[in-house]
This record gives structure tokens, sequence and C-alpha cells, in this order.
């Protein structure tokens, strides 16, 4: 049980566009969804908190409007990297969970590379 | 502020010896404390976790000791395998948020 599926697993696409990663609950309702940004070799730092039905808070430094982040469900969360650039390239991961105390579930993260 | 130190990897071992990766914490309350795996390519799995203080977690062969006194939470396998080679991050939560702040992880390769 609680399985987290992130779509798509690698993406490249040009300079400029809009990117947008889904990330799906499929057996429990998450309540909270986070979105993670992972540079290679390095650890994962949080982005974003998402809980369902309410904006997104986004962690210091983070832009909001270049990541734009949508919960509209309890079974899914979606990234969307607006406008994306070469920096923007990264591995990308989000987490669900189904309650406050519960732990957070892992996706298997999304690949993201901008020519 | 809250934070993880992790060991700096990578970490070679032969198949069958034994593992430890060190993990402290500095962190103002009680925190729960975990320790996740990342395969290549992959997300993170949680691979154990403790909430108090002397609680052991454990899994596949893999535990970890919460040691307040000495605020750490390393992680140990007596035989490691092949297939244990991944990337290891210790993590601890310290408020109902429930955000993780990981450590940096550490890279462990085991040889055949």
């Amino acid at each position: 049980g609680a399985v987290v599926s992130q779509h798509p697993s690698w993406v490249i696409c040009k300079s400029g566009t809009s990117v947008k990663i889904e990330c799906r609950s499929l057996d429990f309702q998450a309540t909270t969804m986070f979105w993670y940004r992972q540079f290679p070799k390095q650890s994962l730092m949080l982005m974003a908190t998402s809980n369902e039905g309410s904006k997104a808070t986004y962690e210091q430094g983070v832009e909001k409007d270049k990541f734009l982040i949508n919960h509209a469900s309890l079974t899914l969360s979606t990234l969307t990297v607006t406008s994306a650039h070469p920096e923007d390239s990264s591995f990308y991961i989000c987490s669900a969970r189904s309650g406050v105390y519960q732990p957070q579930h892992f996706g298997d993260g999304t690949r993201l590379s901008i020519l | 502020g809250n934070s993880v130190t992790q060991m700096e990897g990578p970490v070679t071992l032969s198949e069958e010896a034994f593992l430890t990766i060190n993990c402290t914490y500095t962190a103002t309350g009680y925190p729960s404390l975990f320790w996740y795996v990342q395969y290549p390519g992959e997300g993170l799995q949680l691979l154990l976790k403790a909430t108090k203080a002397d609680d052991k977690g454990s899994n596949k062969g893999f535990e970890a000791t919460y040691r307040k006194e000495t605020t750490s939470f390393h992680l140990e396998k007596g035989s490691v395998q092949v297939s244990d080679s991944a990337v290891y991050f210790c993590a601890l939560t310290m408020d109902s948020s429930y955000k993780l702040i990981f450590g940096s992880g550490t890279r462990l390769l085991v040889r055949p």
C-alpha cells in the first residue's frame, strides 16, 4: 500500500516551454503533498508544501510564479515549471501523506532536462 | 536551526562486510528520525524510523538506534549485499507540519 506515482519519469524540452509534472497517490487520500528538487549527488531540497484545496506554501527562495503547484484533489498534485530554462534542469520528487502525523511516501521522481 | 549531518561518501564495501553510516542531528526539541534509501533513478523509500530516544528502528537487516545523549542515529547492517548499493539519507522531522529535513546523503557501493 501507500503508492505514489509520478509522471512523466523523464522529460526533455526546449528552453521557454512549460512542463507539467503529475503526482498521484494511488491507494490513499493525500491531504498533503510535498515537492522536492534534487541536484546531482545532492540532497533533497523542499520546494513547497501543498494541502488539498488550498494554496501551496513555498520555501524561502522558491519562485512561486515559476513553479506553479496545484492540489485540486485528494489524489493529485501538479507542478508546472513555467518558461523553463536550462538552470531548471533537475530531478523533481513529490511525496504525499494521508494525515498530519503520517509518514511521507515518495514518488519515483521526474528527471527534467531543458535544452 | 534543525539540521542533519551525514558522513560523506562514497562508502565502498565488499559483499558481506559490516556497514555503518554515521548520522548526527541538531534539533531544538525531540525529533523523529528516519533513514531513507534511494536506488538509482528512483525516488526515496522509507527504510526505518524511530520516534523517541532509545527506540531502535529495523528493516531488511538494517537497524539504527535513536541516541539522545549523542544526538545520533547511525545506520548499521551486519552483512551487506550488492543489492544494497544505493544512496542513504538520514532525516528528521520536528513538528506537526512533518516537514522532513534531510542530510546530504551517503552513497554506498557494494562490490561482489
